[in-house]
């Protein structure tokens, strides 16, 4: 597609369920970022994938967390009993590669009552 | 721990009015990025600057890029509401990975 895209934009669960949050990238776009934002604060990184690989997972805050690439496109953000402090917009990136500026898509606004 | 660190965290001035973000680090990065936010969006890249010294210009916004690799700053003049919204400054972190250390932001608020 012509910008990266994510999905739902907006989500509101019950703490302990698991929430899916999904990310189209630019297609040709080999890295893909996650990042978390917190109300009015800067960007906390959570994962990073080149291609389907994850080599780096050192954001992911608890092992409630995981994500996953396939077909080096399509990623997903799982948070597993999702806690309060888990309320925030999460945002993905996709890159031609690690030498290259982000395109962010607008984000999923989390919000878990 | 590379981190970065932005000031002021909050500007708000009069349409017409010069301003300067400021984005130090004691740490030395290979590149530094600028990205501005509006409301409900995700971040949209401004600039990269790669070279110590560095100044580039985009319009009515100016980037530079210390010499030390350390800092950045960004100036805007004559600011007009549009120029409103929030300022994040990043660093590529050190691993080749493409990976960015995002500053905490600055939100500017540009009143008519």
């Amino acid at each position: 597609g012509a910008g990266v895209s994510q999905s739902p934009s907006n989500k509101v669960t019950e703490k302990g369920k698991d929430v899916e949050l999904r990310c189209d990238p630019i297609s040709g776009h080999t890295a893909l970022y996650w990042y978390r934002q917190r109300l009015g604060q800067g960007l906390e990184f959570l994962i990073y994938f080149q291609g389907n690989s994850a080599p780096d997972k050192s954001g992911l805050p608890s092992d409630r967390f995981s994500a996953e690439r396939t077909g080096e496109s399509v990623s997903t953000l799982t948070i597993q009993r999702t806690q309060q402090e888990d309320s925030a917009v999460y945002l993905c990136a996709s890159s031609l590669d690690s030498n290259y500026g982000y395109t962010f898509g607008s984000g999923t606004r989390l919000t878990v009552v | 721990t590379q981190l970065l660190e932005q000031s002021p965290q909050f500007l708000s001035i009069q349409e017409g009015e010069n301003l300067t973000v400021y984005c130090n680090s004691s740490s030395v990065f290979s590149s530094l990025q600028w990205y501005r936010q509006e409301p409900g969006e995700g971040p949209v890249l401004l600039v990269t600057v790669v070279t110590g010294g560095e100044v580039k210009k985009l319009k009515r916004l100016t980037f530079q890029f210390g010499d030390a690799r350390k800092d950045s700053s960004l100036h805007i003049t004559a600011a007009q509401p549009g120029d409103t919204g929030l300022y994040l400054c990043a660093g590529d972190d050190s691993s080749n990975t493409g990976k960015l250390i995002f500053g905490q932001g600055t939100t500017l608020q540009v009143k008519p």
